[in-house]
């Protein structure tokens, strides 16, 4: 088995709301990651957690908010986003060394 | 520091003819090697990875590549396409992360394949 699940599918939020998107997997991978896709460009990573450490934020405005609760979950936190942080958001996961695998998305529309 | 450059942004291509999607990279180091599809309006899925071994890999569904050390390139062909395989393409790179327990993957632009009957 090699899914990774995202919640919501489909999210609007307007400016001033909190949201979270979630990420669950149930391979054993011990890193996992988020990335954002604008439209008709590849994805973007934004943060890596490594043995539910964070190891990688790739200069990320702090309204996103990345947490990794246990090896098998991970989420991020949303707060008084911008009309151009609408876009796809992407969770993978990997073993050590090995390959990503990618959630179907979360189609994220800021209003 | 790593790069991809996929040369093609779209290749048009009428059904059941053959097709290549350009993947050059650039690395100092050894590398693994991928290709990922989206589908509209979905995620990534691996199509293929090159991680060592035969530098010719295939996937299930009759696309294979070719890991090119001399020329740095991890072409994408198929000999024959269904309009089923009309998708965005992106090529990957990373150096493995052993000490980190991660890959940084670095993807291409992407390669528009509109396949036509």
């Amino acid at each position: 088995d090699t899914e990774v699940t995202q919640t919501p599918k489909h999210l609007v939020m307007g400016m001033t709301n909190k949201k979270s998107l979630k990420c669950e997997q149930h391979m054993g991978h011990r890193a996992m990651y988020w990335y954002k896709q604008k439209a008709k460009k590849p994805p973007e990573l934004m943060f890596v957690y490594s043995y539910e450490k964070l190891s990688i934020n790739e200069s990320v405005p702090s309204r996103f908010s990345p947490e990794c609760p246990n090896s098998s979950l991970l989420n991020l936190h949303l707060h008084a986003l911008q009309p151009e942080d609408s876009a796809l958001y992407l969770c993978a996961s990997s073993q050590e060394g090995g390959v990503l695998y990618f959630g179907p998305g979360t189609r994220l529309t800021v209003t | 520091a790593q790069s991809v450059t996929q040369l093609d942004s779209q290749v048009p291509v009428f059904e059941e003819a053959p097709v290549e999607l350009r993947c050059n990279y650039s690395s100092s180091v050894s590398v693994y090697l991928f290709w990922y599809v989206q589908y509209p309006n979905q995620g990534l899925q691996l199509l293929l990875k090159y991680l060592s071994g035969s530098t010719l890999v295939e996937s299930i569904n009759g696309f294979e590549a070719e890991f090119n050390k001399s020329q740095t390139s991890f072409h994408l062909r198929k000999p024959s396409v269904h309009i089923s395989d009309t998708a965005e393409y992106f090529c990957a790179v990373t150096e493995p992360h052993y000490s980190g327990g991660y890959n940084k993957l670095i993807f291409g632009a992407g390669t528009r394949l509109a396949v036509h009957p």
